[in-house]
Parts: structure tokens; sequence; C-alpha cells
């Protein structure tokens, strides 16, 4: 039981390359989040997918597209990356199983760093 | 809307000391309130959590009480140990899909 697993670890791009991160969780779970962190204001959530075939805007989704590419899948794509888009971004899902309702289980995360 | 303000750090201790980072919150309805806990080139984990007013949650030795009266969700650990050290989030959650989350609180455990 992998859990929540994020590639690549770390990338570094150009400003204006395009690339996608990817996420897959092995619990079954209905919803998928994509955060991002930034020191001193914590995780703010980029989009999010309640079940599979759905996806909606988080708090900051300008210059991210996500695809919820099966129900294990959700990943997100920066089309032309910008250096305010250097940041962890993390993956995570939630299921609804009561034992752990409400719980949102974290990938280890990708840093970014757009140059 | 939905906010959690957190005490800020960094937060340094002695090994054994005890332990208090300060959350309050603002929210429409009635929130779950979170812990998670981030260990160095890790995620987040979940550390305790509690679903309505005056529930305690505890885990590792942490705890924590859902104060409405207050809107506080307080972390505290009686004697901390080195391996605590890590970043501290206290978080909410109104809705059915989003956490919301404090800026974080750094602590290192010296021995």
């Amino acid at each position: 039981n992998a859990g929540v697993t994020q590639t690549p670890k770390f990338q570094v791009l150009k400003t204006g390359q395009s690339m996608t991160l990817q996420c897959a969780q092995d619990m079954n779970h209905n919803s998928m989040y994509w955060y991002r962190q930034d020191p001193g204001m914590g995780l703010r959530l980029i989009y999010y997918s309640a079940s599979e075939g759905t996806t909606d805007k988080g708090e900051v989704p300008n210059g991210y597209n996500v695809s919820r590419l099966n129900k294990r899948e959700f990943s997100l794509r920066l089309e032309s990356a910008a250096p305010s888009q250097t940041s962890v971004y993390f993956c995570a899902s939630s299921g609804w199983d009561p034992q752990t309702y409400n719980e949102q289980f974290f990938g280890p995360g990708t840093r970014l760093t757009v140059l | 809307g939905d906010s959690v303000t957190q005490m800020e750090g960094p937060v340094t201790l002695s090994e054994e000391a005890f332990l208090t980072i300060n959350c309050t919150y603002t929210a429409t309805g009635y929130p779950s309130l979170f812990w998670y806990v981030q260990y160095p080139g890790e995620g987040l984990q979940l550390l305790l959590k509690a679903t309505k007013a005056d529930d305690k949650g505890s885990n590792k030795g942490f705890e924590a009480t859902y104060r409405k009266e207050t809107t506080s969700f307080h972390l505290e650990k009686g004697s901390v140990q080195v391996s605590d050290s890590a970043v501290y989030f206290c978080a909410l959650k109104t809705g059915a899909n989003n956490l919301f989350f404090g800026t974080g609180t750094r602590l290192t455990v010296i021995p």
C-alpha cells in the first residue's frame, strides 16, 4: 500500500517551459487535491476533484490545469511556467471510510524551481 | 471567509519542555479542526483531529481541544522529544472538499 505517490520529486524549469506533475493513490479514494506550499503562507488549494470525471478550481488556480485521468490518477499541468510558480506541490486524497472521514492523505511533494 | 491564524514560529525548546502552539479560527458553520505535522523532506501527516465543540483530539502525546467559545484549537504536549522537531499546521474544514491551513509553526527540540 503505497498511499499517495508523486513524480517527479524535483524539477527545474526555464520560464515558458511546460510540464506535468503526476499523482496517484491506491486507497480507492474518490477525492483528490493539488496544493502549493510557499514560505509563510501554509498550503493553498490549486484544484480539486471530488470524484472521477469532475474538477473544480481552488484558491489559486491561475496558470494551472488538471486532469482526473481515472479514479487513481490526478495530474497538474503548467502550460507556460513562471518564476511565481516556484513552490513545493503536494497532492492529497480523501475517501468516505468512516475511520478516516475528513482526513486528507498527502504525497511526499514535488519541489519545482522556475528560473 | 474561513481562515486559520496560527502562532508564528520558529519555536525552539529543550527536550522534555512543555509545548503549546496556538491556533484560532474563523469559520461559518461548524468546522472540523485538524493538526497536521510535516517532518523534514516529507509530506503532511494527520496528527490529530476534532469534529465538534469540546472534542479532544490526541495522538503521540499531543492533545488539542476544540473550544467553540474562544474559536481555538491549541496544540499541547507535556514533554517534547528531539523526534518531535517538525513543522506543525493547524487546519479547518467546513465544506466537503477544502482544507484551510495556517501558515505553519516550525518546532526545533534540542537535546
